[in-house]
């Protein structure tokens, strides 16, 4: 059964700050790996789609990496807008049956103070 | 551009009673999804559809209809409402073919069964 777990639940910065988020995942074959960002009273909007260890794709002051464990979420300089949760997901590989199911973690709520 | 739309936004209803959440995309994606987000449980898999006629379960599906008729639209029906169906659900439609493509997400339905 594919698992993902994220940490850390939550994470307050000052603004500035520079951190990152683990993803952490199990998964029978990975197709890909999603980073969504979810404001609250919204839906997930996506970020990333990482494809093979090693890959890093960058968006303004974020970075996502891919190893063949986990990935990571590298915030750098964070401003208050940076402020949601961070949701990462695992796509698994077509010929286990997957489909283009995804496997979701609960999250990283992230707070950024001025 | 619309994209993705659901309705209604807030749901209250009692147990017992049947209730249909809409979804509505209009990018023509092949594969539609719901989910529900609950504390502690990420967002799960309720039912996945690849295209107009074909739907299969996800992770958590009893207790929930789902259909298909047209592409663009992929309404779910709880037909008999219980407490631990209050959620906010979520739809989502993706492409699909050669390669890897993310899922797009609606504002969400915040229902509460009484």
């Amino acid at each position: 059964e594919d698992q993902v777990t994220q940490s850390p639940e939550a994470l307050r910065l000052q603004e500035g700050e520079s951190s990152s988020l683990n993803c952490s995942y199990t998964v029978s074959g990975l197709r890909g790996l999603f980073w969504y960002r979810q404001d609250p009273g919204k839906g997930p909007e996506f970020l990333f789609t990482l494809y093979s260890a090693g890959e890093e794709k960058e968006k303004e002051r974020l970075k996502a990496t891919l190893t063949k464990k986990e990935s990571f979420l590298h915030i750098t300089a964070p401003k208050p807008e940076d402020s949601a949760t961070y949701l990462c997901a695992v796509q698994p590989n077509i010929l286990t049956g997957g489909g283009n199911k995804l496997t979701f973690g609960t999250g990283t709520q992230l707070k950024v103070e001025l | 551009d619309a994209g993705i739309t659901q309705s209604p936004r807030y749901k209250i209803t009692e147990t017992g009673r049947q209730v249909t959440l809409m979804c509505h995309q209009t990018w023509s994606h092949s594969y539609m999804f719901w989910y529900r987000q609950d504390l502690g449980h990420g967002l799960r898999l309720i039912y996945y559809s690849a295209a107009a006629d074909i739907t299969d379960k996800g992770e958590v599906p009893d207790g929930y209809v789902v259909s298909r008729s047209k592409t663009e639209n992929f309404p779910l029906t709880l037909e008999s409402a219980t407490r631990s169906q209050t959620s906010v659900y979520f739809c989502a439609s993706s492409r699909t073919g050669q390669g890897f493509y993310e899922q797009y997400f609606g504002p969400g339905t915040r229902l509460t069964v009484t």
